[in-house]
């Protein structure tokens, strides 16, 4: 079975910080893989699909890289609303999530 | 505007069964797959079952494989999530969600529900 495994599962950071969250693969899912934004007590957002496409609407300090089994997520320039806890997901077949990365204030 | 509202939840013993429901609205339901996706308290995203836009295939996670049964009403535009032999296990916010594919087999979830609370608790 695959395996998504989240790094860090928690990161401490400023406004205005460059933030990278790196989702790893057990093995190779091409570019199906997607990331979301949580934040307490609401359903998660969508941000990315197919590794580096920006959902409609989502600001474009958010990016993601990768594919085959490592991907990213950057945060360019954290901001206040961007404290939140972020899962990547594989989305082929079997729909499968990282265990998640929460972002905190520093 | 694309709306997904869960109901259902609630308190239900171990051992129990409950009905979770799903009102869409904004879209065409039967033309979209739709999945169940929960989170324990505290805890990450689960996948939970999937049942495709004419409702003629399913699949479920291996950890309800049996107890639940996911099922949809494109008349009534309502997605179904009927769990039973419930556990404390299964205690979580349960969430509908859209699926929207590209490339012919990549999906993300682009809606999703507020979620509805299950709570298995004697």
């Amino acid at each position: 079975d695959i395996q998504m495994t989240q790094s860090p599962s928690s990161v401490s950071a400023s406004v205005g910080d460059r933030v990278t969250i790196t989702c790893r693969a057990s093995q190779g899912i091409s570019s199906w893989l997607a990331w979301y934004q949580q934040k307490p007590g609401k359903a998660p957002k969508l941000l990315i699909y197919a590794a580096s496409s920006l959902q409609s609407g989502v600001p474009s300090r958010f990016s993601g890289s990768g594919s085959g089994t490592d991907f990213t997520l950057t945060i360019s320039s954290l901001q206040p609303e961007d404290f939140a806890t972020y899962y990547c997901q594989q989305a082929n077949s079997f729909p499968l999530f990282g265990g998640g990365t929460k972002v905190e204030i520093k | 505007e694309v709306q997904l509202v869960e109901s259902g939840g609630g308190l239900v013993q171990p051992g129990g069964s409950l009905r979770l429901s799903c009102a869409a609205s904004g879209f065409t339901f039967s033309s979209y797959a739709m999945h169940w996706v929960r989170q324990a308290p505290g805890k990450g995203l689960e996948y939970v079952s999937a049942i495709s836009s004419n409702g003629g295939s399913t699949y479920y996670a291996n950890s309800v494989k049996g107890r639940f049964t996911i099922s949809r009403d494109n008349s009534k535009n309502t997605l179904y999530l009927q769990m039973g032999s419930l556990r404390a296990e299964d205690m979580a916010v349960y969430y509908c969600a859209r699926v929207n594919y590209y490339d012919s087999s990549g999906y993300y979830y682009e809606y999703w529900g507020q979620g509805t609370l299950v709570t298995v608790s004697s």
